[in-house]
């Protein structure tokens, strides 16, 4: 089985400054990852993946995040963030291999980009 | 190509009625899913469809039901809803080169009184 916990629920930060919203996962099998963002009253949108190769990945709106197989975790980050970035932003995984394609999530970060 | 459809977007019911959240995608992919999300819960999955004629449990199915019409179609009934079933409704398909990432629909909010 699979679980995900992002460690921390909100976010607050100051427009242009960087930020790190984080995510470590549970798997007694090797999976895939991926960040999704919720603008508020939206549906849910792929910001970015990791499927295989390098561990750096890069995503829309400028967003990367670092595969860490050692540290099972896979943290997003921005250099300079907007106030168009604010938007609640999970984290999830899908097992390799798995017939289905199902999706574990995370409980989501509230990011607060403030003036 | 409007990817995933879902209907309606909103919907108040009282304790006791019924109703079908219905879903469509025109991306012609095998899989289907339903999730909720409550707020601190983040999605949770209902039920899904590895393809037509065929469903299975999710992490949350009880109170509700499930029905994989055809390829295009997945809908999810409310057969006596609750104060519990608040909450908003996702359908998704699989998308990408190993099938494994997900394409949301728009959402359905329901508030049951």
């Amino acid at each position: 089985a699979q679980s995900v916990t992002q460690l921390d629920s909100q976010v607050p930060v100051f427009e242009e400054a960087p930020v790190e919203l984080r995510c470590n996962y549970s798997s007694s099998v090797s999976v895939y990852l991926f960040w999704y963002v919720q603008y508020p009253n939206q549906g849910l949108q792929l910001l970015l993946k990791y499927l295989s190769g390098s561990t750096l990945v890069k995503g829309i709106n400028g967003f990367e995040a670092e595969f860490n197989k050692s540290q099972t975790s896979f943290h997003l980050r921005k250099p300079s963030v907007h106030i168009s970035d604010t938007a609640e932003y999970f984290c999830a995984v899908s097992p390799r291999g798995g017939s289905q394609g199902n999706l574990i999530f995370g409980k989501g970060t509230k990011l607060s980009v403030k003036p | 190509n409007a990817g995933v459809t879902q209907t309606p977007k909103f919907q108040v019911l009282k304790t006791g009625q019924s109703m079908t959240l219905q879903c469509a995608q025109d991306m012609n992919h095998n899989s289907m899913y339903w999730y909720r999300q409550d707020p601190g819960m983040g999605l949770r999955l209902i039920y899904y469809s590895a393809s037509e004629g065929t469903t299975d449990k999710g992490e949350v199915p009880n109170g509700y039901n499930v029905s994989r019409l055809n390829k295009r179609e997945f809908s999810l009934r409310l057969e006596s809803a609750a104060p519990s079933q608040t909450s908003v409704y996702f359908c998704a398909t699989n998308w990408g080169p190993t099938y494994n990432e997900q394409f949301f629909g728009p959402g359905t909010r329901l508030t049951v009184l």
